[in-house]
């Protein structure tokens, strides 16, 4: 089955300055890829995905790049607020499929 | 988001006893899950549905059963709590691969 890996696990940045958070997936055939950001105490939300067709997509201040070569893919924040602190999951549908698997989380701190 | 909720938000029970998680989504998407989320272990799949009355195991269902006789509830049912069931179970629904989540119930097996 499909396995996902991120990394950093925690990434602490200074307001303004850019995250970058990164994942691995293993099954070649995975075809889209979203990103959630979960606040203390919330539930998992939705914040930008990406389809296996494009390398790229922005929205206001996140991005999302993919690496199909390479089976990776990474979630950019530029300009950090302290809002922004939170856990970011990544994670993987494998084509045909409609299970996600999950990255383990990257815990976010915007210092001010 | 309203339109899927989870109730009971926390719970408590002691092990042994069996315990129903529900989840209820007002957007008839034909997809639901159910996940288990703890320290180290990120989210993890333990049930999902792909309509009414069709349901598949997932990462981790040993311990649980579920049903889906309506197309908007899928309850989770703890047969038998044991401590490592302690944890925060998280819904979700999907419609075209993106998948919503609920609030969450916090449920801790003493």
């Amino acid at each position: 089955g499909e396995n996902v890996e991120q990394h950093p696990s925690t990434l602490s940045v200074q307001e303004g300055d850019s995250a970058v958070i990164k994942c691995t997936y293993s099954d070649s055939a995975s075809n889209y890829f979203p990103w959630y950001k979960q606040e203390l105490g919330k539930r998992p939300q939705l914040i930008i995905d990406i389809r296996s067709n494009v390398g790229e997509k922005k929205d206001q201040r996140i991005a999302v790049t993919l690496n199909k070569t390479a089976k990776h893919f990474s979630l950019h924040i530029t300009e950090t607020q302290p809002e922004d602190s939170a856990v970011y999951f990544c994670a993987a549908l494998p084509g045909g499929g409609n299970k996600l698997t999950f990255g383990t989380g990257t815990q976010l701190k915007v210092e001010l | 988001d309203a339109g899927i909720t989870q109730s009971p938000r926390y719970k408590i029970t002691e092990t042994g006893r069996q315990v129903t998680l529900m989840c209820h989504q007002t957007w008839s998407h034909s997809y639901m899950f159910w996940y288990r989320q703890d320290l180290g272990h990120g989210l993890r799949l333990i049930y999902y549905s792909a309509a009414a009355d069709i349901t598949d195991k997932g990462e981790v269902p040993d311990g649980y059963v579920v049903s889906r006789s309506k197309t908007e509830n899928f309850p989770l049912t703890l047969e038998s709590a044991t401590r490592s069931q302690t944890s925060v179970y998280f819904c979700a629904s999907s419609v075209s691969y993106e998948q919503y989540f609920g609030p969450g119930t916090r449920l801790t097996v003493t």
